[in-house]
Protein backbone atom coordinates (compact mmCIF):
# COMPACT_ATOMS: atom_id res chain seq x y z
CA UNK A 1 0.00 0.00 0.00
CA UNK A 2 0.97 3.26 -0.04
CA UNK A 3 3.64 4.53 2.86
CA UNK A 4 6.07 7.54 3.38
CA UNK A 5 8.91 6.72 5.29
CA UNK A 6 11.55 9.41 7.10
CA UNK A 7 13.98 9.35 9.93
CA UNK A 8 12.61 11.36 13.04
CA UNK A 9 15.57 13.57 14.11
CA UNK A 10 18.54 15.45 12.35
CA UNK A 11 21.04 17.78 14.15
CA UNK A 12 23.48 20.00 12.58
CA UNK A 13 25.40 22.82 12.91
CA UNK A 14 24.83 26.22 12.28
CA UNK A 15 26.49 27.03 8.55
CA UNK A 16 26.06 22.98 7.81
CA UNK A 17 24.63 21.42 5.07
CA UNK A 18 21.14 19.53 6.41
CA UNK A 19 20.03 16.76 3.81
CA UNK A 20 16.67 15.17 4.51
CA UNK A 21 15.64 11.73 3.22
CA UNK A 22 12.61 10.20 2.61
CA UNK A 23 11.62 6.90 1.09
CA UNK A 24 8.08 6.12 -0.80
CA UNK A 25 6.35 3.41 -2.22
CA UNK A 26 3.89 4.32 -4.80
CA UNK A 27 5.50 4.60 -8.03
CA UNK A 28 2.35 6.65 -9.71
CA UNK A 29 2.91 9.23 -7.28
CA UNK A 30 3.36 12.30 -9.73
CA UNK A 31 4.55 15.33 -7.66
CA UNK A 32 6.29 14.51 -4.37
CA UNK A 33 6.64 17.17 -1.87
CA UNK A 34 8.25 18.96 1.01
CA UNK A 35 6.74 20.76 4.12
CA UNK A 36 7.95 22.60 6.50
CA UNK A 37 6.35 22.69 9.99
CA UNK A 38 7.67 25.24 12.66
CA UNK A 39 6.53 24.90 16.55
CA UNK A 40 2.51 25.99 16.52
CA UNK A 41 2.08 26.82 13.26
CA UNK A 42 0.35 25.03 10.06
CA UNK A 43 2.33 23.40 7.59
CA UNK A 44 4.01 25.23 5.24
CA UNK A 45 4.74 24.38 1.18
CA UNK A 46 8.29 24.37 0.33
CA UNK A 47 8.96 22.98 -2.54
CA UNK A 48 7.31 19.85 -4.99
CA UNK A 49 8.84 18.06 -7.50
CA UNK A 50 7.61 16.34 -10.84
CA UNK A 51 8.12 12.50 -10.72
CA UNK A 52 10.00 13.05 -14.29
CA UNK A 53 12.43 15.43 -13.16
CA UNK A 54 15.85 14.40 -11.13
CA UNK A 55 16.68 17.53 -9.36
CA UNK A 56 14.94 20.71 -8.35
CA UNK A 57 16.88 23.79 -7.02
CA UNK A 58 15.38 26.64 -4.98
CA UNK A 59 18.16 28.86 -3.51
CA UNK A 60 19.14 27.37 -0.35
CA UNK A 61 17.36 24.35 -1.29
CA UNK A 62 18.05 21.23 -3.63
CA UNK A 63 15.49 18.25 -4.17
CA UNK A 64 17.18 14.93 -5.18
CA UNK A 65 14.50 12.09 -6.69
CA UNK A 66 15.92 8.89 -7.48
CA UNK A 67 12.67 7.03 -8.86
CA UNK A 68 14.10 3.95 -9.43
CA UNK A 69 14.76 3.44 -5.84
CA UNK A 70 11.56 5.62 -4.99
CA UNK A 71 13.80 7.73 -2.85
CA UNK A 72 13.71 11.99 -2.11
CA UNK A 73 15.65 13.87 -0.52
CA UNK A 74 15.75 17.71 1.12
CA UNK A 75 19.22 19.16 1.00
CA UNK A 76 19.44 23.04 2.80
CA UNK A 77 22.88 24.58 2.19
CA UNK A 78 24.45 26.80 4.99
CA UNK A 79 21.69 25.67 7.69
CA UNK A 80 20.06 28.63 10.10
CA UNK A 81 18.42 28.35 13.60
CA UNK A 82 15.44 29.20 11.73
CA UNK A 83 15.27 26.36 9.48
CA UNK A 84 14.10 24.56 12.87
CA UNK A 85 11.40 22.43 12.21
CA UNK A 86 9.66 19.49 11.90
CA UNK A 87 9.85 18.69 7.83
CA UNK A 88 7.63 16.82 6.32
CA UNK A 89 8.17 14.35 2.77
CA UNK A 90 4.68 13.97 1.24
CA UNK A 91 3.15 12.44 -2.19
CA UNK A 92 -0.04 12.85 -3.72
CA UNK A 93 -2.03 10.23 -4.43
CA UNK A 94 -2.99 10.59 -8.06
CA UNK A 95 -6.98 9.07 -7.85
CA UNK A 96 -8.08 10.66 -4.54
CA UNK A 97 -5.48 13.40 -4.33
CA UNK A 98 -4.86 12.95 -0.64
CA UNK A 99 -1.13 14.06 0.54
CA UNK A 100 0.09 11.13 1.94
CA UNK A 101 2.93 12.35 4.20
CA UNK A 102 5.97 10.51 6.59
CA UNK A 103 6.35 10.71 9.67
CA UNK A 104 8.37 14.16 9.74
CA UNK A 105 11.74 14.88 10.76
CA UNK A 106 12.57 17.03 13.48
CA UNK A 107 15.70 19.37 12.16
CA UNK A 108 17.50 20.95 15.07
CA UNK A 109 19.95 23.42 14.32
CA UNK A 110 23.16 24.03 16.80
CA UNK A 111 24.26 27.04 17.35
CA UNK B 1 -5.16 37.55 0.97
CA UNK B 2 -5.40 33.74 -0.18
CA UNK B 3 -6.07 31.85 2.96
CA UNK B 4 -7.27 28.67 4.52
CA UNK B 5 -9.18 29.58 8.45
CA UNK B 6 -10.05 26.90 10.56
CA UNK B 7 -11.81 27.87 14.09
CA UNK B 8 -11.45 27.48 16.64
CA UNK B 9 -7.61 27.07 17.10
CA UNK B 10 -8.11 25.45 20.86
CA UNK B 11 -10.46 23.62 22.10
CA UNK B 12 -11.20 21.81 25.32
CA UNK B 13 -14.57 19.37 25.77
CA UNK B 14 -15.39 16.58 27.19
CA UNK B 15 -16.54 13.30 26.19
CA UNK B 16 -19.78 12.88 24.25
CA UNK B 17 -20.53 16.65 23.74
CA UNK B 18 -21.10 17.44 19.89
CA UNK B 19 -18.51 19.34 18.30
CA UNK B 20 -17.70 21.83 14.59
CA UNK B 21 -14.31 22.88 13.66
CA UNK B 22 -15.29 25.36 10.57
CA UNK B 23 -13.08 25.29 7.94
CA UNK B 24 -13.14 28.11 4.97
CA UNK B 25 -10.85 28.96 1.86
CA UNK B 26 -11.12 31.95 0.18
CA UNK B 27 -9.47 30.98 -2.81
CA UNK B 28 -12.38 29.49 -4.68
CA UNK B 29 -10.67 25.71 -4.42
CA UNK B 30 -12.44 22.62 -5.39
CA UNK B 31 -10.99 20.25 -3.58
CA UNK B 32 -10.73 20.55 0.02
CA UNK B 33 -9.16 18.18 3.00
CA UNK B 34 -9.48 17.41 7.41
CA UNK B 35 -6.18 15.88 8.14
CA UNK B 36 -5.01 14.72 11.90
CA UNK B 37 -1.48 15.51 13.14
CA UNK B 38 -0.22 12.52 16.10
CA UNK B 39 3.38 12.51 17.59
CA UNK B 40 4.96 9.62 15.49
CA UNK B 41 2.98 9.30 13.04
CA UNK B 42 2.42 12.51 10.65
CA UNK B 43 -0.66 13.44 9.41
CA UNK B 44 -3.61 11.25 8.20
CA UNK B 45 -6.43 12.36 6.00
CA UNK B 46 -10.05 12.13 7.75
CA UNK B 47 -12.15 13.24 4.83
CA UNK B 48 -12.37 15.06 1.51
CA UNK B 49 -14.20 16.58 -0.71
CA UNK B 50 -13.75 16.95 -4.62
CA UNK B 51 -16.27 19.75 -5.30
CA UNK B 52 -19.59 20.76 -3.50
CA UNK B 53 -21.68 17.96 -2.66
CA UNK B 54 -19.02 15.71 -2.84
CA UNK B 55 -17.30 13.85 -0.16
CA UNK B 56 -15.52 10.35 0.60
CA UNK B 57 -13.37 8.96 3.65
CA UNK B 58 -9.69 9.11 4.07
CA UNK B 59 -7.67 6.78 5.84
CA UNK B 60 -9.01 7.58 9.43
CA UNK B 61 -12.90 8.85 9.31
CA UNK B 62 -14.24 6.85 11.81
CA UNK B 63 -16.28 9.45 14.44
CA UNK B 64 -16.22 12.21 12.28
CA UNK B 65 -18.67 13.51 9.73
CA UNK B 66 -18.07 16.23 6.95
CA UNK B 67 -20.04 18.24 5.22
CA UNK B 68 -19.80 20.65 1.65
CA UNK B 69 -22.97 22.50 1.00
CA UNK B 70 -20.54 25.28 -0.29
CA UNK B 71 -17.56 25.49 -2.17
CA UNK B 72 -16.03 27.96 0.56
CA UNK B 73 -16.77 25.70 3.73
CA UNK B 74 -15.88 22.41 4.93
CA UNK B 75 -16.67 21.79 8.51
CA UNK B 76 -15.68 18.86 10.45
CA UNK B 77 -17.73 17.41 12.88
CA UNK B 78 -17.32 15.53 16.05
CA UNK B 79 -21.21 13.57 17.38
CA UNK B 80 -19.89 12.54 20.36
CA UNK B 81 -15.67 13.16 20.34
CA UNK B 82 -13.79 10.18 22.75
CA UNK B 83 -10.17 10.95 24.01
CA UNK B 84 -8.74 8.82 21.27
CA UNK B 85 -9.78 12.14 19.34
CA UNK B 86 -7.52 14.21 21.22
CA UNK B 87 -5.73 15.61 18.33
CA UNK B 88 -4.10 18.26 15.56
CA UNK B 89 -6.22 18.87 12.84
CA UNK B 90 -6.12 20.92 9.98
CA UNK B 91 -8.19 21.50 7.08
CA UNK B 92 -6.15 21.84 3.62
CA UNK B 93 -7.15 23.41 0.23
CA UNK B 94 -6.10 23.10 -3.40
CA UNK B 95 -7.68 24.50 -7.43
CA UNK B 96 -8.20 20.61 -7.75
CA UNK B 97 -6.96 16.87 -6.74
CA UNK B 98 -5.46 16.54 -9.75
CA UNK B 99 -1.80 17.91 -11.37
CA UNK B 100 0.50 19.69 -8.81
CA UNK B 101 -2.63 20.47 -6.56
CA UNK B 102 -0.54 22.43 -4.01
CA UNK B 103 -2.51 22.00 -0.65
CA UNK B 104 -2.52 25.26 1.29
CA UNK B 105 -3.21 24.08 5.25
CA UNK B 106 -5.08 26.26 7.68
CA UNK B 107 -2.82 27.03 11.28
CA UNK B 108 -4.77 24.25 12.45
CA UNK B 109 -7.00 23.17 15.59
CA UNK B 110 -5.49 21.86 18.63
CA UNK B 111 -8.49 19.58 20.19
CA UNK B 112 -8.22 18.17 23.98
CA UNK B 113 -11.50 15.50 24.76
CA UNK B 114 -11.48 14.94 28.23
Amino acid sequence: GEDVEQSLFLSVREGDSSVINCTYTDSSSTYLYWYKQEPGAGLQLLTYIFSNMDMKQDQRLTVLLNKKDKHLSLRIADTQTGDSAIYFCAERASNTGKLIFGQGTTLQVKP
Amino acid sequence: EAQVTQNPRYLITVTGKKLTVTCSQNMNHEYMSWYRQDPGLGLRQIYYSMNVEVTDKGDVPEGYKVSRKEKRNFPLILESPSPNQTSLYFCASSPTPQGAGIQYFGAGTRLSVL
